[in-house]
Order: C-alpha cells, then sequence, then structure tokens
C-alpha cells in the first residue's frame, strides 16, 4: 500500500516549458486535491477533484490545468511555466465519508522554473 | 485579507515547555478545524481533527476551538525534540475545499 505517490520528486523547467506531474493513490478515495506551498504563505488550493471526470478551481487556479480520467489519478498541468510557479507541489487525496475529514499528501514535488 | 492567518513564528522552546499555536480565521462558515504537522522536506499528516466548537485531547495534544472568536489553538504538553516541525492549520466549511494557514515552525530543544 503506497498511498499517495508524485511524479517527479524533482524538476527545472525553462520559461514557456510545458510539463505534467502526476498523482496516484492507491486507498480508492474519491477526493483529491492540487496544492502550491511558497514560503510564508502555507498550502494554497489549485484545483481539486471530487470523483472521476470531474474537476474545480480552488484558490489559486491560473496557469494550471488538470485531469482525473481514472479515480486513482490526478494530472497537474503547466502549459507555458512562468517563474512564478516555481513552488513546492503537493497532492493530496480523501475519502468521500471520513470521520476526521484526513487528507492523505504526497511526498512533494519541488518545481524550478528559470 | 486571507481567510486563515497563522503565526509563522520560528519558535524555539526548551524540551518539556508548553507549546502554543494559534490560529485566527474569517470565514464564520468554517466548521471543521485540523492541525496538521510537516516535517522538512515531507508532505504534511493529519495531527488533530476538531468539529465545531470545543475541546478534544489525544496524549500530549489538545485542541481548541472559539468560533465566537475564530480563533483555533492547538497545546502541547510536554514538549519532545521529535516534535520539531512545521505546524499548520486547516479548516473547512464543507468537505471538499479546505484553507491552510502558512505554519508555524516549531524548533523543541534537547
Amino acid at each position: 500500500n503506497a498511498g499517495v505517490t508524485q511524479t517527479p520528486k524533482f524538476r527545472v523547467l525553462k520559461t514557456g516549458q510545458s510539463m505534467t506531474l502526476l498523482c496516484a493513490q492507491d486507498m480508492n478515495h474519491e477526493y483529491m486535491y492540487w496544492y502550491r506551498q511558497d514560503p510564508g504563505m502555507g498550502l494554497r488550493l489549485i484545483h481539486y477533484s471530487v470523483g472521476e471526470g470531474t474537476t474545480a478551481k480552488g484558490e489559486v487556479p491560473d496557469g494550471y490545468n488538470v485531469s482525473r480520467l481514472k479515480k486513482q489519478n490526478f494530472l497537474l498541468g503547466l502549459e507555458s511555466a512562468a517563474p512564478s510557479q516555481t513552488s513546492v507541489y503537493f497532492c493530496a487525496s480523501k475519502k468521500l465519508a471520513d470521520l476526521y475529514n484526513e487528507q492523505f499528501f504526497g511526498p512533494g514535488t519541488r518545481l524550478t522554473v528559470l | 485579507q486571507k481567510e486563515v492567518e497563522q503565526d509563522p513564528g520560528p519558535l524555539s522552546v526548551p524540551e518539556g515547555a508548553i507549546v502554543s499555536l494559534n490560529c485566527t480565521y474569517s470565514n464564520s462558515a468554517f466548521q471543521y478545524f485540523m492541525w496538521y504537522r510537516q516535517y522538512s522536506r515531507k508532505g504534511p499528516e493529519l495531527l488533530m481533527y476538531t468539529y465545531s466548537s470545543g475541546n478534544k485531547e489525544d496524549g500530549r495534544f489538545t485542541a481548541q476551538v472559539d468560533k465566537s472568536s475564530k480563533y483555533i489553538s492547538l497545546f502541547i504538553r510536554d514538549s519532545q525534540p521529535s516534535d520539531s516541525a512545521t505546524y499548520l492549520c486547516a479548516m473547512s466549511g464543507n468537505f471538499n475545499k479546505f484553507y491552510f494557514g502558512s505554519g508555524t515552525k516549531l524548533n523543541v530543544k534537547p
């Protein structure tokens, strides 16, 4: 049982390049989330999904797109990377009916945009 | 104004001290309150969960929620060096979206 995994762990991009971050969970969770974490800003929600085939915007969605084609996977895309997107990206998943409303986080992806 | 405000610290205390961490919020619709602990270069992990107002105790940790003041606290008794981490408060009005504080970095000195 791997929990939540993220690929890649590190990446350096040049301005204007595109990339996709992959999040996978093996807990059969309905909800999945993408956050970014910047110094002094805490975790900010980018996009989230309440089930396969559905996505919704969070606090800071501009410049990102997402897809949830399979229940276990949640993809985060950067079409044209900008230096302002340099951050640590965390994926999380959560069960629909959970007593403690607990999100399970992946280990993070450190992205640098030059 | 941010939805959730949290003092970033850092907070440095000697081993055995009582630690108090706090968050304030502006959205009166929040009813689910959580504290996450994040070790360096790791993802956050749920530490405490409280629904609505009141106190909740789990071992050395106590979470308090005062909805009338829009203020939540986490107390750590008999703090240990292994408690050194960043503590993030989080809150939600439903089961979908969560709002996190900026995190308080705690260092417990042996």
